[in-house]
């Protein structure tokens, strides 16, 4: 079946970089693109940024402009998220999502969500 | 680009029914039928309830409906049900080539 598996719960310390996959299984993986959501504790979803099909654009959200990197490796199915000089504040659960481009913009199928603490 | 706004929780009893609201600008919902309805139960991600305004994907329940009107958005559902009781989140695709999410609304069903 389409799902998207992702990494394990890092934890990391102010300053340094963290990076989540989201391995793709089901579908064609070049026919969508991937979409990355934040989730602080006890808050809502928050974009971060996305790529789309065939790697053709990469747009990242005004907040995360010059920290972030969204890139995906069609030999592996996989895509990835790398967030630098993380702070406490980015202390949330990460989620993958696909970007079914056509049908209505929508993020059709989620990961499980990575949990990313940062702690000194 | 603000969050859309969405009341921060709604009740209802089962069986009733009830609406969540999404309001945004014209940038957003205003500007696209690219809005959609995600549910999240606690420790799940989220789930895709509505797209483009008023559709429902294969498998979510009839009892769920969306409208649009303007820059405000909303969702309906009901017949409402125990398994209802979640946090929903409105979310619209914008002029920046980029989604917005609402702040969320949490639904109690008593």
């Amino acid at each position: 079946q389409v799902q998207l598996v992702q990494s394990g719960a890092e934890v990391k310390k102010p300053g340094a970089s963290v990076k989540v996959s989201c391995k793709a299984s089901g579908y064609t993986f070049t026919g969508h693109g991937f979409s990355w959501v934040r989730q602080a504790p006890g808050q809502g979803l928050e974009l971060m940024g996305w790529i789309s099909a065939n790697n053709v654009n990469t747009i990242y959200t005004q907040k995360f402009q010059g920290r972030v990197t969204v890139t995906t490796d069609t030999s592996t199915s996989t895509a990835y998220m790398e967030l630098r000089s993380l702070r406490s504040d980015d202390t949330a659960v990460y989620y993958c999502a696909r970007v079914y481009w056509n049908q209505g913009r929508i993020f059709d199928i989620w990961g499980q969500g990575t949990m990313v603490t940062v702690s000194s | 680009q603000s969050a859309l706004t969405q009341p921060a929780s709604v009740s209802g009893s089962p069986g009733q029914s009830i609406t969540i609201s999404c309001t945004g600008t014209s940038s957003d919902v205003g500007g696209y039928n690219y809005v959609s309805w995600y549910q999240q139960h606690p420790g799940k991600a989220p789930k895709l309830m509505i797209y483009e305004v008023s559709n429902r994907p294969s498998g979510v329940s009839n009892r769920f409906s969306g409208s649009k009107s303007g820059n405000t958005a909303s969702l309906t559902i009901s017949g409402l049900q125990a398994e209802d009781e979640a946090h929903y989140y409105c979310s619209s695709y914008t002029s920046s080539g980029t989604w917005v999410f609402g702040g969320g609304t949490k639904l109690t069903v008593l």
